[in-house]
């Protein structure tokens, strides 16, 4: 079936670096696109979305890609700070957030 | 403002004993979900409930699983008899709905099931 995807499992960054997380997707019904972060031992946390219609947005030192061409979603993180190291999922949603797709996860490592 | 609580935190049990996992919800959040979680995986939903009523239990395996939420608020979810193979994470999210302000979902730390 349709599902989402990630590219890289692990990603290591020197802190102060910026990071780049992406994902593939392969549902072209999703209307919105989410990615949340998920600390050892906690439960996800939402981070930012971004709907099918756009293809940039922006929040505090987040920014997420949607291209929409060849399907592919993308987590920037400027200026990466220790606490950033968790695993990062994107997420699909069709339906208004009704119904919401975790894909595999990408764990970020934060050299200090 | 509380965030979604899970009880319990872990939980170690034997092959073909039962097991249950209640969640607490954010106050005011019509929607709950169920989602199970593997290391090193991204959360499976198991059921999605729209006030009392769960309205996307597809992924539920029923043979053992069951869940509920009366009164749409606290839910509990059931696995009966658990096999090896139930061990993961069992994460409770809620969220406002389609009427909500953004739509993100909030988890609870999730239910830690070791079957042996």
């Amino acid at each position: 079936g349709e599902s989402v995807g990630l590219h890289l499992p692990t990603l290591s960054v020197q802190e102060g670096d910026n990071s780049i997380i992406n994902c593939a997707y392969s549902n072209s019904a999703s209307d919105y696109f989410i990615w949340y972060k998920q600390e050892s031992g906690k439960g996800p946390q939402f981070i930012i979305d971004i709907r099918s219609n756009m293809d940039k947005r922006q929040g505090q030192r987040v920014t997420v890609l949607l291209n929409k061409t060849v399907k592919h979603l993308s987590l920037q993180i400027a200026a990466t700070q220790p606490g950033d190291s968790a695993v990062y999922f994107c997420a699909e949603n069709i339906g208004g957030y009704q119904k919401v797709t975790f894909g595999i996860g990408t764990k970020l490592q934060v050299i200090p | 403002e509380a965030g979604v609580v899970q009880s319990p935190r872990y939980k170690i049990i034997e092959k073909k004993q039962p097991v249950a996992f209640w969640c607490n919800p954010i106050s005011g959040h019509n929607t709950l979900y169920w989602y199970l979680q593997n290391l090193g995986q991204g959360p499976e939903l198991l059921i999605r409930y729209e006030n009392e009523e769960a309205v996307d239990d597809s992924q539920l395996p029923k043979d053992r699983f069951s869940a509920e939420r009366l009164k749409g608020v606290d839910s509990t979810l059931k696995i009966q008899p658990a096999e090896l193979g139930d061990s993961a994470v069992y994460l409770c999210a809620s969220s406002l709905g389609t009427s909500g302000n953004t739509g993100e979902l909030f988890f609870g730390e999730g239910s830690r099931l070791t079957v042996l």
